[in-house]
């Protein structure tokens, strides 16, 4: 496997399901990202992780939990959504340590509706 | 407010017609200003990485250039396949992570 991957590709929840995404790079980066994309909107970010340390949480609700057990492996725990959350999430991953690579490199995203 | 508008938010081009579309931004400080292409159902494409201004990056049809207060990416004789989404996307100088994108411009071009 190479770049970034993301499980499940499409996930269907109801309002009180407990589900997770998941994220793997195989880049070798460092910092790992989670956003959420909805329709006509800009990508929002939400949580970033550099080194395994959560070093940003743009404010998101505590019903999204982030995880990261490794620079490797992101997790984006779901529990009680409401159906405004339905939208693309997308993973992304940037800078190798020792280089100026700051671009991201986002995986193909889970499409998540909540009924 | 850090901000990043990209306009127009729609382009239709017939093939081989050259246009060019903006990204202007107001931010603290930047570290990076990024172009993507973002096809129907997946996650953005990295294109290009523009660091300071005057600095301009080229990749077959297209080219990205960047002023102090916004920057372009021109699109030069473009064919059907270069229909997608372009975002633009900007990495504050604040010692953090936080990236800001635009909404995109959607581009369509005809045959």
């Amino acid at each position: 496997e190479t770049g970034v991957t993301q499980t499940p590709r499409h996930l269907v929840m109801g309002m009180t399901n407990k589900k997770s995404l998941k994220c793997e790079q195989h880049l070798g980066h460092n910092a790992m990202y989670w956003y959420k994309q909805s329709a006509k909107k800009p990508l929002e970010l939400m949580f970033v992780y550099n080194f395994k340390e959560q070093t940003e949480n743009n404010s998101v609700p505590s019903r999204f939990s982030p995880e990261c057990p490794n620079s490797s492996h992101l997790f984006l725990h779901l529990h009680t959504l409401q159906p405004e959350d339905s939208a693309l999430y997308l993973c992304a991953s940037s800078q190798k340590a020792g280089t100026s690579g700051y671009e991201q490199y986002f995986g193909p995203g889970t499409r998540l509706t909540v009924t | 407010e850090d901000q990043v508008t990209q306009s127009p938010e729609a382009l239709r081009l017939q093939e081989g017609e050259s246009s060019s579309l903006n990204c202007s931004y107001t931010v603290s400080g930047l570290r990076g200003l990024f172009w993507y292409r973002q096809d129907p159902g997946k996650g953005p494409e990295f294109l290009f990485t523009l660091y300071s201004a005057g600095e301009e990056k080229e990749k077959e049809r297209l080219k990205a250039t960047l002023t102090k207060k916004e920057s372009f990416l021109h699109i030069t004789a473009p064919k059907p396949e270069d229909s997608a989404t372009y975002l633009c996307a900007v990495r504050l100088n604040t010692g953090g992570f936080k990236t800001i994108f635009g909404a995109g411009t959607r581009l369509f071009v005809k045959a």
